[in-house]
């Protein structure tokens, strides 16, 4: 399984942030799985902003749930994230990654590679 | 929230590392640690607060439950110098401690 981000690499504040993630190895029409992003702040820990289900349903971060839509598209086994109104808060590492539920365990088992997204002028 | 200590950590190769991660509520055992190496994702390394995932070393090992975890690392090696950090899923949010950094002494 793979996953690997992609977008712009730097956003204009105020502007909203969009990256998409292109699995390969498994379907993101799969019901076996959760589509989610995480970020990470340049030096910091790490944020989980949410994810989305081969259905469409979603489940956001509170903390980011007025700025964030998650989407999915099944015919380019894709999934993707919208961040809008972003700030310089929002300059971090963006992760996408797989979250798997097994009798009541909650993994992110595969993750991609990571994407630097810079809010600046 | 979920914290984690010690922020830092040094230990020389071969030796035990003992990393504390501590939940402000019960989490149960829904309790994950990941280890991120610089440039790198986060992988998974333990479940369940104590259930190894398929491919990692046997010299990872959690325990414990309610509020206090502990990651071991029973002899440390020069591959697992990273960051580690625990990640509750009792409730959504998911949530992750600040991380501790553990160095080769």
């Amino acid at each position: 399984v793979q996953l690997q981000e992609s977008g712009p690499g730097l956003v204009k504040p105020s502007e909203t942030l969009s990256l998409t993630c292109t699995v390969s190895g498994a379907s993101v029409g799969s019901g076996s799985y959760f589509w989610s992003w995480v970020r990470q702040p340049p030096g910091k820990g790490l944020e989980w902003i949410g994810h989305i289900y081969y259905s469409g349903r979603t489940n956001y971060n509170p903390s980011l749930k007025s700025r964030v839509t998650m989407s999915i598209d099944s015919s380019k086994n894709q999934f993707s994230l919208s961040l809008s109104s972003v700030t310089a808060a929002d300059s971090a590492v963006y992760y996408c990654a797989r979250l798997v539920t097994i009798f009541q365990a909650v993994k992110l088992d595969y993750w991609g590679q990571g994407t630097l997204v810079t809010v600046s002028p | 929230v979920m914290t984690q200590s010690p922020a830092t950590l040094a230990v020389s190769p071969g030796e035990r590392a003992t990393l504390s991660c501590r939940a402000s509520e019960s989490v149960s055992s829904k309790l994950a640690w990941y280890q991120q190496k610089p440039g790198q994702a986060p992988r998974l390394l333990i479940y369940d607060a104590s259930t190894g995932e398929t491919g990692v070393p046997a010299r990872f090992s959690g325990s414990g439950s309610g509020t206090e975890f502990t990651l071991t690392i029973s002899s440390l090696q020069s591959e697992d110098c990273a960051v580690y950090y625990c990640q509750q899923y009792k409730n959504w949010p998911l949530t992750f401690g600040p991380g501790t950094k553990v160095d080769i002494k």
